[in-house]
């Protein structure tokens, strides 16, 4: 049983919309960080957060924006929604001070569906 | 050329063979590496880390080769619950993201 949870599980959005997805952490995981999971690919990553700022980005446009709470919940903002923004949505975290060196643990992920 | 490749299969081979997956990274710097497992519309689960001087976990073995850039992953006696998606991960160490390859699939038959 995984200790990051996801919400919502399934969503469909028009073109254009914004849309918000939403990330517990497991408590003592500092870092979170997001990936976009494209059907048949491997996770890209979107962004890290590193106590509530932003430490890492991959190659997202700016309409790819976050926040992490002192909760260590977090969220992924996606403005102006596109066709190819369609993909599974995957939080991830680490324990404090492990980083990637212990292994991520994955949430079970969004499935984002644009029309 | 993509930071990390894969052969993206599908493996389709019976119940007990042995099968071995390999991974190139393009990133010399990368320091910490990965074999993730995929279930079918579920999230990666860490399946093991890799160390240069190999590790073993049961029936799976993994090597990595830095001078080559490159990861193995070899599975003994393969079962039919060991059908999913493999993914080779490196990460620059520390807090980094963690880089993907697009996975292999493998599918073990009766």
């Amino acid at each position: 049983e995984t200790g990051v949870t996801q919400s919502p599980t399934h969503l469909i959005k028009t073109r254009g919309q914004q849309v918000t997805l939403r990330c517990s952490s497991q408590s003592g995981h500092n870092t979170v960080s997001w990936y976009q999971q494209a059907l048949g690919q491997g996770p890209q990553f979107i962004f890290q957060y590193y106590r509530e700022e932003e430490n890492g980005r991959g190659n997202f446009p700016p309409r790819f924006s976050g926040l992490q709470f002192p909760n260590y919940s977090s969220e992924l903002n996606v403005n102006a929604l596109e066709l190819d923004d369609s993909a599974l949505y995957l939080c991830a975290s680490s324990p404090t001070g492990g980083g990637a060196n212990y292994g991520y643990t994955f949430g079970s992920g969004t499935r984002l569906t644009v029309v | 050329r993509k930071e990390v490749e894969q052969d993206p299969g599908p493996f389709n081979v019976p119940e007990g063979a042995t099968v071995a997956f390999n991974c190139t990274y393009s990133n010399s710097a990368s320091q910490s590496f990965f074999w993730y497992r995929q279930d079918c519309r579920k999230e990666p689960k860490l399946l093991m880390s890799v160390y240069s001087s190999g590790n073993e976990d049961g029936r799976f073995t993994a090597q990595l080769n830095r001078a080559s850039q490159y990861i193995s992953l070899l599975i003994r006696d393969s079962k039919l619950s060991d059908s999913a998606t493999y993914l080779c991960v490196v990460n620059k160490g520390g807090r980094r993201a963690l880089t993907f390859g697009s996975g292999t699939r493998l599918q073990v038959q009766p």
